[in-house]
């Protein structure tokens, strides 16, 4: 069945640390990761994506790591600030090409 | 550019009844997918257009069901509704259909609509 979930529901990082996000898939086949951060009220927003045949990419802030091996997926935000506090979820796309979302991790940012 | 558009935000209807949802994507996008999100399940795939052309489903019962008009602007309908249909409805839009890698494939999602239903 569908099974692309996360390690932690939620995440408290203080103002200015690193976060650091996972996820897990099951589906070997899947080739194509994307984060997404949804804040209240709003529809998911895209962060960052990486493609199977790499195991890095980085972004404005954002670094994704991508473990074929184990099947693991992270997200790391560097100097995390208020704006970060959302839910965050990890998707990939698996099979007959449709978007397989995580349950969410929600980040918070203690001042 | 105006970003992915939902209408209404906010719904509440009443058990056996249907509603219908719209859904206007970015400008220059062909593609559009619709996606149930509620606490429990978290975000789950109704189904893709493209084109005009329904090209994926998710494991939904036949009460969901959608269209996508030749301006890609997409509805979808929900008939006879149950307590478990209210969530929130996200409609996201991309340039391409989701495949794997192209930065054509980018979802772009609405704020979603909230149905509720009594």
């Amino acid at each position: 069945g569908e099974s692309v979930g996360l390690h932690l529901p939620t995440l408290s990082v203080q103002e200015g640390d690193n976060s650091i996000i996972n996820c897990a898939y099951s589906n070997s086949a899947s080739d194509y990761f994307i984060w997404y951060k949804q804040e209240s009220g709003k529809g998911p927003q895209f962060i960052i994506d990486i493609r199977s045949n790499m195991d890095k990419r980085q972004g404005q802030r954002v670094t994704v790591l991508l473990n074929k091996t184990v099947k693991h997926l992270s997200l790391q935000i560097a100097a995390t600030q208020p704006g970060d506090s959302a839910v965050y979820f990890c998707a990939e796309i698996r099979g007959a090409q449709k978007l397989v979302f995580g349950q969410g991790t929600r980040l918070t940012i203690n001042p | 550019k105006a970003g992915v558009t939902q209408t209404p935000r906010y719904l509440i209807k009443t058990r056996g009844q249907q509603v219908t949802l719209s859904c206007s994507p970015i400008s220059g996008h062909r593609s559009v997918s619709w996606y149930q999100q509620t606490p429990g399940q978290g975000l789950q795939f109704l189904f893709e257009y493209f084109s005009e052309t329904q090209r994926n489903k998710g494991n939904f019962p036949g009460r969901f069901s959608g269209r996508q008009f030749s301006n890609s602007r997409s509805e979808m309908n929900v008939s006879t509704l149950e307590l478990g249909d209210s969530a929130l409805y996200l409609c996201a839009s991309s340039l391409e259909p989701p495949t794997s890698g192209s930065s054509a494939d980018t979802q772009y999602f609405g704020p979603g609509t909230r149905l509720t239903v009594l």
